[in-house]
């Protein structure tokens, strides 16, 4: 069945230092999309990409489609403490499919 | 709008015993899902449904029913509780199941289950 693979599990910065974290399909995917969900909390959605190719920007946030729509990132720049969290990709293989979420990538920030 | 609610937000259950999480939305959401999430295994779907009157299973729903009678409640069931049920359970609904713009999900706060 569809497979999505996220890295890094984790990542630990310096706060200032830009984080990047990878997303990759076993198929072609519909659409992609991205949560992110603090310690303690829930899941809340920051964006879907469904273009190839596609870039979109949220200020510090950088999220990326590849061409064959089968790989996703996402980019922050400068990291600061408010970014603390697990970060998801989230893709959908069909029209009319179920998402399947990768595993996350746990964000830590050092002040 | 209260969005997804979920209770109860903790539980401590004996094995054997049966219990069911509450799982509500105001928006009129068509797709409504469960979510276990274990640490370092992400979000797993354990069922969905599309309307009311209409379940379908996920990726890991042995031990787990669900019913969907209206369109506002999802309940999700466990008939016989294991140790191995221990997470944390997300409820989850968003418009529909297609992959059109803006096809955000919105997630509950959770129910925090521990299985002894």
């Amino acid at each position: 069945g569809q497979q999505v693979m996220q890295i890094p599990q984790y990542q630990h910065v310096q706060e200032g230092e830009d984080f990047t974290t990878y997303c990759n399909s076993s198929t072609t995917l519909s659409n992609i999309q991205w949560y992110k969900q603090r310690p303690g909390g829930h899941p809340v959605f920051l964006i879907q990409l469904v273009k190839s190719g596609e870039v979109k920007k949220q200020k510090r946030l950088t999220f990326q489609f590849g061409e064959a729509k089968k790989n996703s990132s996402l980019h922050i720049t400068a990291t600061q403490t408010t970014d603390v969290g697990t970060y998801f990709c989230a893709g959908r293989g069909g029209s009319q499919g179920n998402l399947i979420f990768g595993k996350g990538t746990k964000l830590s920030v050092k002040p | 709008n209260a969005g997804v609610t979920q209770t109860p937000k903790f539980q401590v259950l004996k094995t054997g015993q049966s219990m069911t999480l509450q799982c509500a939305q105001d928006m009129n959401h068509e797709y409504m899902s469960w979510y276990r999430q274990d640490p370092g295994m992400g979000l797993r779907l354990i069922h969905y449904s599309v309307g009311a009157g209409i379940t379908d299973q996920g990726e890991v729903p042995n031990g787990y029913n669900v019913s969907r009678s209206t369109t506002e409640d999802f309940p999700l069931r466990l008939l016989s509780a294991a140790p191995s049920q221990t997470s944390v359970y997300f409820c989850a609904s968003s418009y529909s199941m297609s992959s059109g713009s803006s096809n955000e999900q919105f997630f509950g706060p959770g129910t925090r289950l521990t299985v002894l």
